[in-house]
């Protein structure tokens, strides 16, 4: 079975404050993909990064980062600098084609970041 | 770009009431999924559809039925609405090739309430 842990149910920063949001994953395949996705107060559903299981190189896109660590099973969300219009809900997710799972995405139960101005 | 498509997006069911939240995707994806979002609880995955005429069950799948005649189209009904079917409904594709996985596209959501 799969399953994601964001133990972070919510977190309150002041604009400009970095702040890290923390994933945690279980599988026992080899291959699978990782996931973050955005959900702004307006409630759609953007995707963020995909991270495929062979590649643990971090990956920086503007004030994101993403920190893949296979030896702890986690893949951590960073924004540098934040903003007001990051306030949102974060959610991680996995998935693989283990035991007939078939790709199904995963999902923690997310993280609210709210940035106050 | 219409992207995923989901109607209505809002809707408001008496308990026993039965309705079909439509959804349908211009991406040509052959993967289709139906998600719930509760507050606090992420999404649970309802139903999934590999393919035109193939369906499976998800985490949560009683109280509701799919079905996937067109490439395009994955209908979700629910049958006698209960008020634990309130909820942000949310309707995906994604494209798998092999061992290729791409992300997953969502619709805008339909919020539904049963009272």
């Amino acid at each position: 079975a799969q399953k994601v842990t964001q133990a972070q149910t919510e977190i309150s920063v002041v604009e400009k404050e970095d702040v890290t949001l923390d994933c945690v994953y279980e599988t026992r395949d080899t291959t699978y993909y990782l996931f973050w996705y955005k959900q702004p107060p307006s409630g759609e559903l953007v995707f963020l990064i995909r991270r495929n299981s062979f590649d643990e190189q971090n990956e920086i896109s503007g004030r994101y980062s993403w920190n893949f660590q296979k030896s702890t099973s986690s893949f951590n969300f960073t924004i540098t600098a934040s903003q007001v219009v990051d306030s949102a809900v974060y959610f991680c997710a996995l998935t693989s084609n283990s035991g007939g799972s078939n790709y199904k995405l995963t999902f923690g139960k997310g993280t609210l970041l709210t940035v106050n101005p | 770009n219409a992207g995923v498509t989901q109607t209505p997006k809002f809707r408001i069911l008496k308990i026993g009431q039965s309705m079909t939240l439509q959804c349908t995707q211009d991406m040509n994806h052959n993967y289709m999924y139906w998600y719930r979002q509760d507050p606090g609880m992420g999404l649970k995955l309802i139903y999934y559809s590999v393919g035109a005429g193939i369906t499976d069950k998800g985490e949560v799948p009683n109280g509701y039925n799919v079905s996937r005649s067109t490439t395009e189209d994955f209908p979700l009904r629910l049958e006698l609405a209960a008020p634990s079917q309130t909820s942000v409904y949310f309707c995906a594709s994604s494209y798998m090739a092999g061992m290729s996985t791409g992300e997953l596209f969502f619709g805008e959501g339909s919020r539904l309430t049963v009272l």
